[in-house]
């Protein structure tokens, strides 16, 4: 596809379960980027990526959150024990190279009851 | 600490009145500034990336400015289809900071 995938769109999960949310970057870009972003807020960084490797995972809240790029396209962000704090709009974005605009995707929403 | 603050928080204007968006930021030297709009449900949308004091950059009826301090979004005689949310960022120029620190937004809306 021509942008950043996202999948699912949606995301409704009960307290204490396991989520995976998936991100399809744009063909050829080496850089990847997880936000996340609370209501009325802006984006929050997460983790980036360049290639296989996460160069910056300093965003992550806690250790429950965990996320993988194996073969330096698609990536997934893996949530364990889910929490009603876990409750935002996770965005991934991809960009050239590390030093170019990041394109984003629409999100995925995730609702944790 | 890199910050990014906005100004204000939200605005209405009537349809051509111009104005502008205030983007306030502290980072420990600045690699780019960028400009994202971003309409509800959906995700950002990338407008601009400013390097450097001084440097302006427009797009339609957007034109984006820099100093040192700050940035500034101009919008021109607006329509409605311009209403979102407008999103600031920075990049911090240090080896291996790629991250982007977010503003929280100002939203944005044109009444016809």
């Amino acid at each position: 596809g021509a942008g950043v995938s996202q999948t699912p769109s949606n995301k409704v999960t009960e307290k204490g379960k396991y989520v995976e949310l998936r991100c399809d970057p744009i063909s050829g870009h080496t850089a990847l980027y997880w936000y996340r972003q609370s209501l009325g807020q802006g984006p929050e960084f997460l983790i980036y990526f360049q290639g296989t490797g996460a160069a910056d995972d300093s965003g992550l809240p806690n250790d429950r959150f965990f996320a993988v790029r194996p073969e330096g396209s698609v990536s997934t962000l893996k949530i364990q024990r889910t929490e009603r704090g876990d409750s935002a709009v996770y965005l991934c974005a991809s960009s050239f190279s590390a030093n170019t605009e990041a394109f984003f995707g629409q999100g995925t929403r995730l609702t944790v009851v | 600490e890199d910050q990014v603050t906005q100004s204000p928080e939200a605005l209405r204007l009537q349809e051509g009145e111009s104005s502008s968006l205030n983007c306030s930021y502290t980072v420990s030297g600045l690699r780019g500034l960028f400009w994202y709009r971003q309409d509800p449900g959906k995700g950002p949308e990338f407008l601009f990336t400013l390097y450097s004091a001084g440097e302006e950059k427009e797009k339609e009826r957007l034109k984006a400015t820099l100093t040192k301090k700050e940035s500034f979004l101009h919008i021109t005689a607006p329509k409605p289809e311009d209403s979102a949310t407008y999103l600031c960022a920075v990049q911090a120029a240090i080896q291996g900071a790629q991250k982007l620190v977010f503003g929280q937004g100002t939203r944005l809306t044109i009444n016809p």
